[in-house]
Formats: C-alpha cells, sequence, structure tokens
C-alpha cells in the first residue's frame, strides 16, 4: 500500500539556520510527491511538488526539495530559516494507481526560534 | 489565496444530526475533493468528483455523501453524526484528472459534534 512518513513530530531550529523537514514514501510506481504547509486554523498552502526531471524542486517561500529515489525521500529544505516559517508541514504523495487521493504524513511542526 | 472556498466556517451539531459543508472550486477547475483532518492527523481522502459524477473513494462509510453541481461547487452531507466526526474538512480542487496537477485546498469548515 501506498504510504508516506514523516519521522519527526516536531523540528527546532534557530531563525537564520538551515532547516530540513524529512519524508520518506512507500509507492509501486512512479512517485508524485507534493508538500503542503498548515499555519493555525488554516486550511493547506501548497508549497511545491515533485513529478519528474530535476530531483532538486524549488516552490515557494525559498522552500525546496530533493527527490531521492534510491533513499525512497523528499526532504523540504530552506537555506535560511524564518520566524515566521513556522508551522504544520505536510508531505504528500499522489497514488500513482488511482486518479484520485493524496496520501498525507501525519505532519511535521516546524518551530523556528528567534 | 487559492479561490477554493468553503462554507460555513465553523459549525457545531449534535449527535444524530446531519449537516452539509459547501465548497466553490477555483475558477477553470472541474475536479473537487473532500478531506477529514482530526486534531493531530493528516487530511484523509473521502472521496472525489469529476464533472458532477463521483469517481474515487476513501475508506469512509456511506453515511458521507456528496454532490458536485454544474458550475463545480460541491456538497459534502454527512448523517447521523457521531462524536468522531468532529474534524477540519478540507475541500480541494484540481483542473482534470491528470495526476500531476496540483490541487489547491480551501481554508476548511471546523464541525464539532457535541
Amino acid at each position: 500500500a501506498q504510504s508516506v512518513a514523516q519521522p519527526e513530530d516536531q523540528v527546532n531550529v534557530a531563525e537564520g539556520n538551515p532547516l530540513t523537514v524529512k519524508c520518506t514514501y512507500s509507492v509501486s510506481g512512479n512517485p508524485y510527491l507534493f508538500w503542503y504547509v498548515q499555519y493555525p486554523n488554516r486550511g493547506l498552502q501548497f508549497l511545491l511538488k515533485y513529478i519528474t526531471g530535476d530531483n532538486l524542486v524549488k516552490g515557494s517561500y525559498g522552500f525546496e526539495a530533493e527527490f531521492n529515489k534510491s533513499q525512497t525521500s523528499f526532504h523540504l529544505k530552506k537555506p535560511s530559516a524564518l520566524v515566521s516559517d513556522s508551522a504544520l508541514y505536510f508531505c504528500a504523495v499522489r497514488d500513482p494507481n488511482r486518479d484520485d487521493k493524496i496520501i498525507f504524513g501525519k505532519g511535521t511542526r516546524l518551530h523556528i526560534l528567534p | 489565496e487559492t479561490g477554493v472556498t468553503q462554507s460555513p466556517t465553523h459549525l457545531i451539531k449534535t449527535r444524530g444530526q446531519q449537516v452539509t459543508l459547501r465548497c466553490s472550486s477555483q475558477s477553470g477547475h472541474n475536479t473537487v475533493s473532500w478531506y477529514q483532518q482530526a486534531l493531530g492527523q493528516g487530511p484523509q481522502f473521502i472521496f472525489q468528483y469529476y464533472r458532477e459524477e463521483e469517481n474515487g473513494r476513501g475508506n469512509f462509510p456511506p453515511r458521507f455523501s456528496g454532490l458536485q453541481f454544474p458550475n463545480y461547487s460541491s456538497e459534502l452531507n454527512v448523517n447521523a453524526l457521531e462524536l468522531d466526526d468532529s474534524a477540519l474538512y478540507l475541500c480541494a480542487s484540481s483542473r482534470g484528472e491528470n495526476r500531476v496537477n496540483t490541487i489547491y485546498f480551501g481554508e476548511g469548515s471546523w464541525l464539532t459534534v457535541v
């Protein structure tokens, strides 16, 4: 079965430092991978996606993610964290065998410390 | 903003009652899907509508039902509400059935069942 794992419930990073939010996936075909961010009491905002091509994907707000097929990972990164980056981050994979659902991880709460 | 609007934003219902949640998709998007996000969890796929027909469903009982209208707006109906139905309900829209298309989410409807 297709699945997404976010091994860290919470990540703390000092402002100005680089950040990484980890994600690994398990799918039976070519993965379509996504990152979404959720601010308190809000819906999900799209950050970036990997479909094919360059393994380094650039997205909104200075975020990027690196697709690693051998490690089945899709880690979210940012070179210099901002306090405003503090939020809940979800990694997701599109089920390659279906035209409908996206499977989400349980989320990682990112705290950027001033 | 994503252009996906949901109403109401918050509501409280009593166990056993019925609820209808509404969603207007982003302009040009003919596919609408619904997700349930329980507290502390990632979103779970409920179902998807494409051109007014349900074309995918997750592991939710039949008392969760929906509609899509000719203008591609959508409703989620939940009958015989249970306490565990308390959650954030997210509507998402995308253009067509292409798996590579980005799915954009609304702000959600917070449902509390008492």
